[in-house]
């Protein structure tokens, strides 16, 4: 079945450094994918909706110059951190649907990405 | 952003007991999906249901589509172990690539 790899699967940074987060679709070209974050013990709260050659869109209150995501190519996104602090600590996933296929059966998540900003 | 209103927020049961859970918006939705997180995981998909009314079974598993397309609420039978993990529910206003909209999750503990 389809699969969405994402990686790093963790990581620790001191706090001012830049963090990239890569999310691929392994066996299908995948034009758009999702950025979620999620707190310790809360949701997952969408931040962006990544679109492959263009703008990504993001939710309100998601500071865009702060979080830079990057849809080159069909296969991979990109979620980079930039100047990171410890607020930033957080569980983020990617998520992918294939496409021509409406249904959420073909919507697939990452394995996620743990950000530990000291 | 918006949020889906999902109760228990936690659940201790005995191993072979039956657990409900159910989520509930202000607003309508025409699609839920219930999925599972473990640990360290992005979600998993359990079941997906995109018409009101709509009764469906994955295994122990049942999930329904509420009538006013408000809420749904997922029932898991005889209980195991592995049941173990935070239940979220989402909901799609629209098809195609509309994001979801996550619940808050429900963390379920099974006690052997």
């Amino acid at each position: 079945g389809a699969v969405v790899s994402q990686h790093p699967s963790w990581v620790i940074c001191k706090s001012g450094t830049s963090v990239k987060i890569e999310c691929r679709s392994l066996d299908f070209q995948a034009t758009t994918m999702f950025w979620y974050r999620q707190f310790p013990k809360q949701s997952l709260m969408l931040m962006a909706t990544s679109n492959e050659g263009s703008k990504a869109t993001y939710e309100q209150g998601v500071e865009k110059d702060k979080f830079l995501i990057n849809h080159a190519s069909l296969t991979l996104s990109t979620l980079t951190v930039t100047s990171a602090h410890p607020e930033d600590s957080s569980f983020y996933i990617c998520s992918a649907r294939v496409p021509g296929i409406a249904t959420n059966e073909k919507l697939f998540f990452g394995s996620g990405t743990q950000l530990s900003v000291l | 952003g918006q949020q889906l209103n999902q109760s228990p927020q936690s659940m201790f049961i005995q191993e072979g007991e039956d657990v409900s859970m159910n989520c509930t918006s202000s607003s309508i939705f025409n699609t839920w999906l219930w999925y599972k997180q473990d640990p360290g995981e992005g979600p998993v998909l359990l079941i997906a249901l995109y018409k009101a009314g709509e009764l469906t079974s994955n295994g122990r598993l049942t999930a329904q589509f509420g009538i006013t397309r408000k809420d749904s609420f997922l029932n898991i039978s005889a209980s195991i172990p592995s049941d173990v993990g935070i239940y979220f529910c989402a909901g799609q206003k629209n098809s195609g690539n509309t994001p979801l909209v996550f619940g808050k999750g429900t963390r379920l503990s099974v006690i052997a």
